[in-house]
């Protein structure tokens, strides 16, 4: 199985602030990553496939990068709204394995 | 709108077995994704269950092939899944979702999500 790695697992940031979780992958699985928010008491929401590219809808203030094993979700300002926790993804091969997640609490 | 809704029982027996069903609306089972189903124990991360393509196609989780099946229904745009054998390592919030269009694994679209307790 393909183990994904997250850190940090808990991030304390504030409003505007510019903040970069990563993703690290046991194994090369090219750009075959998703990441996803996810509130509590709700569902994960897709914000970013294949590695870099954004979800119809989401804010451009989220981005992505990355290949092969390493990889990265960058808020570029935090909102209000963007406390939550984030977990990435891979479908480069099944068991299609999720990181732990980071929680992004507020400082 | 595409809507996914999970329905369950709530509370199952221990070595029972488990069914959920997903209803799909605003968009047919019969396109370009796969359905997948997930699950998060309370306070814990997600896990990947399952995908299954309206051919029947199906993927499933290593750790739960043993006991696990599932089913498409297009009649009734709606896609199930059987866990037999639970135990209370099998609690969690179950999710369905969708696969994008275009038979990709990442999935778009989510359900709200089904509690299911396993005990006696």
């Amino acid at each position: 199985d393909i183990q994904m790695t997250q850190s940090p697992s808990t991030l304390s940031a504030s409003v505007g602030d510019r903040v970069t979780i990563t993703c690290r992958a046991s194994q090369r699985i090219s750009t075959w990553l998703a990441w996803y928010q996810q509130k509590p008491g709700k569902a994960p929401k897709l914000l970013i496939f294949d590695a870099s590219s954004l979800q119809s809808g989401v804010p451009s203030r989220f981005s992505g990068s990355g290949s092969a094993t390493e990889f990265t979700l960058t808020i570029s300002s935090l909102q209000a709204d963007d406390f939550a926790t984030y977990y990435c993804q891979q479908y480069s091969s099944s068991p299609y394995t999720f990181g732990q997640g980071t929680n992004l609490e507020i400082k | 709108q595409v809507h996914l809704q999970e329905s369950g029982p709530g509370l199952v027996k221990p070595s029972d077995t488990l069914s959920l069903s997903c209803v799909v609306s605003g968009y047919s089972i019969t396109g370009s994704s796969w359905w997948g189903w997930f699950r998060q124990p309370p306070g814990k991360g997600l896990e990947w269950i399952g995908y299954i393509y309206h051919s029947g196609s199906t993927s499933y989780n290593p750790s739960l092939k043993s006991r696990l099946t599932m089913s498409i229904d297009t009649s009734k745009n709606q896609f199930s899944l059987k866990l037999t054998s639970v135990t209370a390592v099998d609690t969690a919030m179950y999710y369905c979702a969708r696969g994008a269009p275009g038979s990709f694994f990442y999935m778009d679209v989510w359900g709200k999500g089904t509690t299911v307790t396993v005990s006696s």
